[in-house]
């Protein structure tokens, strides 16, 4: 199947640090990429999508000033968590919905997941 | 608005053991509908999908049946391995590239 990648995979940070999580799809082209974020035991929560060479759409509730989204190509979106606090701390994970062929029917790709601890 | 309700787990089985992870949903529309699962620490994947009422969806000896009048898109395995260990989440689309998920089941699988 299709391939998304993050990285890091987990990162530690100290509280009021910036911390950047980069999502790659390495095989196929997304125009839209989501972020979720995942709290134990808990289920996905939509946290933005991100279509290329646009803005972000953030879901209700999630700050756009902290949670700083870019995709600026087609195989790249980042999350920038700004001034991170030990509330930040959480599994996120990125998806993508390419734009044609295997990746055009619906499913969505995911990467491996970023687990953020901010002491 | 759309939702998804998956049982509780976590769920215990034994080697060969049937599996069945109930899922039923709320939505708008006619969704699809998808199995994924999340093997530790890794990513989730696409178990199977099912796109209209009826459809069967089916991979790696899990089954799952669009069920309209039930609402339902329960998970079935005839004989669980210890490999199928993971968590299984529930999930649907109506309309957008939206998905919702439920809750997620972690299945532990004993040898």
């Amino acid at each position: 199947g299709a391939v998304v990648s993050q990285h890091p995979s987990r990162v530690i940070c100290k509280s009021g640090t910036s911390v950047k999580i980069e999502c790659r799809s390495l095989d196929f082209q997304a125009t839209t990429m989501f972020w979720y974020r995942q709290f134990p035991k808990q289920s996905l929560m939509l946290m933005a999508t991100s279509n290329e060479g646009s803005k972000a759409t953030y879901e209700q509730g999630v700050e756009k000033d902290k949670f700083l989204i870019n995709h600026a190509s087609l195989t790249l979106s980042t999350l920038t968590v700004t001034s991170a606090h030990p509330e930040d701390s959480s599994f996120y994970i990125c998806s993508a919905l390419g734009t044609s062929g295997r990746s055009g029917t619906g499913e969505l790709f995911f990467g491996e997941g970023s687990r953020l601890t901010v002491l | 608005g759309n939702s998804v309700t998956q049982m509780e787990g976590p769920v215990t089985l034994s080697e060969e053991a049937f599996l069945t992870i109930n899922c039923t949903y709320t939505a708008t529309g006619y969704p699809s509908l998808f199995w994924y699962v999340q093997y530790p620490g890794e990513g989730l994947q696409l178990l199977l999908k099912a796109t209209k009422a009826d459809d069967k969806g089916s991979n790696k000896g899990f089954e799952a049946t669009y069920r309209k009048e039930t609402t339902s898109f329960h998970l079935e395995k005839g004989s669980v391995q210890v490999s199928d260990s993971a968590v299984y989440f529930c999930a649907l689309i109506a309309g957008t590239y939206k998905y919702i998920f439920g809750t997620g089941t972690r299945l532990k699988v004993l040898a």
